[in-house]
C-alpha cells in the first residue's frame, strides 16, 4: 500500500513570496490532516477535512494560510505572503475515517524556509 | 486545556540500557494516547498507543505506562539499539473532537554503541 505522498520535499523561498504544498492521501482514507512542524517542537494541526470538506481549521492562520481539497483526494497547502516564523515542516497524514481507533498515517513532510 | 507536556528534551542511554520518556496532560476528556517515532527526514509513524481503562501495554521492547489518576503516562525503551536514535512524541486525542491529536513537545533520544 502506497504512503501518504508529498511535494516539494524542500522549498527556499523569500519573505512575501507565495508557497504551495501537495499531499496525495492513501487511497480511501477520508480524512486528511495538515501539520505545522517547527524545529524541536511537536507538529500542531493546521486543518482538518473529511473528504472535501473542512471540519477543524481553528488553528490556521486565515490572514496567509489557505487550503482545499478538491474532490476529496489530493490536498494543497497555500501561504501568501509568507513569514520568517513560518519556516517549518508541514506535514501531511490521512486517516481512514474521522472517527477514534484509526490511526493517522504522516507523509515525509516539505521542509519549508523562508529567508 | 490542549497542551501535553514532555520530558526530557533530550536523553543519551548506552545501547542496551533502559530510555524512558515521560508525558503529563490536564485534559480528562482526552481517550487516547498513542506514541509516535520520527526518523530525521521523515513523517512521524505510530509506535504503540494506550487507552485509559489500561495501566499498561507493551509491544515487544517498548512498553507505555498510564497513571490515569496523576494524568501521566511513559515510554519504556528497553534494550535500546542505537537504531532506538530517533525523535519520540507523546500525543493525546479527543474523540470527539474528531481524532484531533494534541502532541507533547518531542524527546530526541541518542543510543550510543
Amino acid at each position: 500500500e502506497a504512503g501518504v505522498a508529498q511535494s516539494p520535499r524542500y522549498k527556499i523561498i523569500e519573505k512575501r513570496q507565495s508557497v504551495a504544498f501537495w499531499c496525495n492521501p492513501i487511497s480511501g482514507h477520508a480524512t486528511l490532516y495538515w501539520y505545522q512542524q517547527i524545529l524541536g517542537q511537536g507538529p500542531k494541526l493546521l486543518i482538518q477535512f473529511q473528504n472535501n470538506g473542512v471540519v477543524d481549521d481553528s488553528q490556521l492562520p486565515k490572514d496567509r494560510f489557505s487550503a482545499e481539497r478538491l474532490k476529496g483526494v489530493d490536498s494543497t497547502l497555500k501561504i501568501q505572503p509568507a513569514k520568517l516564523e513560518d519556516s517549518a515542516v508541514y506535514l501531511c497524514a490521512s486517516s481512514l475515517v474521522r472517527g477514534g481507533g484509526y490511526e493517522q498515517y504522516f507523509g515525509p513532510g516539505t521542509r519549508l524556509t523562508v529567508t | 486545556q490542549q497542551q501535553v507536556k514532555q520530558s526530557p528534551q533530550s536523553l543519551i542511554v548506552q545501547k542496551g540500557g533502559i530510555s524512558i520518556i515521560n508525558c503529563a496532560y490536564e485534559n480528562t476528556a482526552f481517550d487516547y494516547f498513542p506514541w509516535y517515532q520520527q526518523f530525521p527526514g521523515k513523517g512521524p509513524a505510530l509506535l504503540i498507543a494506550i487507552r485509559p481503562d489500561v495501566s499498561e501495554k507493551k509491544e515487544g521492547r517498548f512498553t507505555i505506562s498510564f497513571n490515569k489518576s496523576a494524568k501521566q503516562f511513559s515510554l519504556h525503551i528497553m534494550d535500546s539499539q542505537p537504531g532506538d536514535s530517533a525523535t519520540y512524541f507523546c500525543a493525546a486525542r479527543i474523540k470527539a473532537a474528531g481524532n484531533k491529536l494534541t502532541f507533547g513537545g518531542g524527546t530526541r533520544v541518542l543510543v550510543k554503541p
